[in-house]
């Protein structure tokens, strides 16, 4: 089984900043993985696929990177409604998720 | 719009077998260019896969889950079932379905459903 480990646990960052989020695989990946964005009470939305391409109808300011072990998920400047629970998830073998960064308001 | 629908006893007791539908709409679950996965979230903590069906009825379990899980798909209905014996405490959870692109990132999901285990 892949293991995804993502860092920080809980972020806290003030409108308007950047927050980058971090997501590590045990075995490489390849560019199979995806980012998604929780919010209390919601199902996940799909934000990234294959590390970097947005899917429909995300705003620009996310953005993905990285291959094979090291993946990177970046909010270039938090909106009010950006502040939520984000995953990573690998699709390479099977499906295994991160155990998820909280992105909270400073 | 695809829409998912899980439907399904928000209750179980110990040791029975969990038992869930998700219901497709906007889009034929005949398609062949999708998965269709089960998903599963305990309260307050992080995402698990439980496994997914191509319409044909091929099927891929997490490995961890797989001697308790059967999914099924009835393709006159659009629909896919979960089923998970012997249910545990552990296994309380809200359940999603939800549709992937192959087998991979999943585009649209169920709202959930709360499941609890308990006596």
């Amino acid at each position: 089984e892949i293991v995804m480990t993502q860092s920080p646990a809980t972020l806290s960052v003030s409108p308007g900043e950047r927050a980058t989020l971090s997501c590590r695989a045990s075995q490489s990946v390849s560019s199979n993985l995806a980012w998604y964005q929780q919010k209390p009470g919601q199902a996940p939305r799909l934000l990234i696929y294959g590390a970097s391409t947005r899917a429909t109808g995300i705003p620009a300011r996310f953005s993905g990177s990285g291959s094979g072990t090291e993946f990177t998920l970046t909010i270039s400047s938090l909106q009010s409604e950006d502040f939520a629970v984000y995953y990573c998830q690998q699709y390479n073998n099977f499906l295994t998720f991160g155990g998820g960064t909280k992105v909270e308001i400073k | 719009q695809v829409q998912l629908q899980e439907s399904g006893p928000g209750l179980v007791k110990p040791s029975q077998t969990l038992s869930l539908t998700c219901t497709v709409s906007g889009g034929s679950i005949s398609s062949g260019d999708y998965y269709w996965s089960w998903i599963r979230q305990p309260p307050g903590k992080g995402l698990e896969w439980i496994g997914y069906i191509y319409y044909s009825g091929s099927t891929y379990y997490n490995p961890s889950l797989k001697s308790r899980v059967t999914i099924s798909v009835d393709t006159s209905k659009n629909q896919f079932s979960l089923k998970l014996s012997s249910v545990t405490a552990a296994d309380t959870a809200v359940y999603y379905c939800a549709r992937g692109i192959g087998y991979s990132y999943c585009d649209y999901w169920g709202q959930g459903t709360l499941v609890t285990v308990s006596s």
